[in-house]
């Protein structure tokens, strides 16, 4: 069993829709999760950075961890065409620790006009 | 946010011939820089952590006289990987990591490397 569990998608959805990204771990350690946007060919780009359990809105992406569940969201509101890339999560044991950060496969988003 | 610039972007090469890879962050002095490999649809993995003035820590599996990473500086850290062989083309990225406000994670636009 990986680590850390994401479905890769692809997942195709209309402009303006609400899209809602997961993620599931197993290392009850956890405790900073992240996550990263991917465009291809390109280098991963911070989107939301969390601590411990809880939400954090930013914009139109509002990221949700629920420790007891070991399960982690990223939504995404009123999504556009630009916002179709891979997303990653990652997740660390302890602030500052990106030599234990570790990432989920990524899921592919496409938000089709 | 903070900026790192990886370069070069894309390269070929023959198999046997060495390739270097160059990460730079740009306005933050990087205490740590790490280089990954990520193969297609896959996700990214750690290969070694860099900090400047050590010697890099390299992951299980990683052989570390096939990818020699130098850290010179607060602000440059170089991937060599030696005679590449076609098992190595993959797409690279480098991460680097600053103190303070920069304490979080920002990461390089990749390298692929196609070795023929």
């Amino acid at each position: 069993q990986k680590e850390v569990e994401q479905d890769p998608g692809p997942l195709s959805v209309p402009e303006g829709a609400i899209v809602s990204l997961n993620c599931t771990y197993s290392n009850s350690a956890f405790q900073y999760f992240m996550w990263y946007r991917q465009y291809s060919r390109k280098g991963p780009e911070l989107l939301m950075y969390t601590y411990s359990s809880g939400n954090k809105e930013d914009g139109r992406f509002t990221a949700q961890v629920d420790k007891s569940s070991k399960y982690i969201s990223l939504f995404i509101r009123d999504s556009q065409p630009s916002d179709s890339a891979t997303y990653l999560c990652a997740m660390s044991p302890f602030s500052g620790g990106y030599n234990k950060l570790i990432f989920g496969a990524g899921t592919r988003l496409a938000v089709h006009p | 946010g903070a900026v790192v610039s990886q370069h070069p972007s894309w390269v070929i090469c023959k198999s046997g011939t060495s390739v270097k890879i160059e990460c730079r962050s740009l306005d933050f002095q990087a205490t740590t820089m790490f280089w990954y490999r990520q193969f297609p649809k896959q996700s990214l993995m750690l290969m070694a952590t860099s900090n400047e003035g050590s010697k890099a820590t390299y992951e299980q599996g990683v052989e570390k006289d096939k990818f020699l990473i130098n850290h010179a500086s607060l602000t440059l850290s170089t991937l060599t990987v030696t005679s590449a062989h076609p098992e190595d083309s993959s797409f690279y990225i480098c991460s680097a990591m600053g103190a303070g406000a920069n304490e979080k994670l920002f990461f390089g636009s990749g390298t692929q490397l196609s070795v023929l």
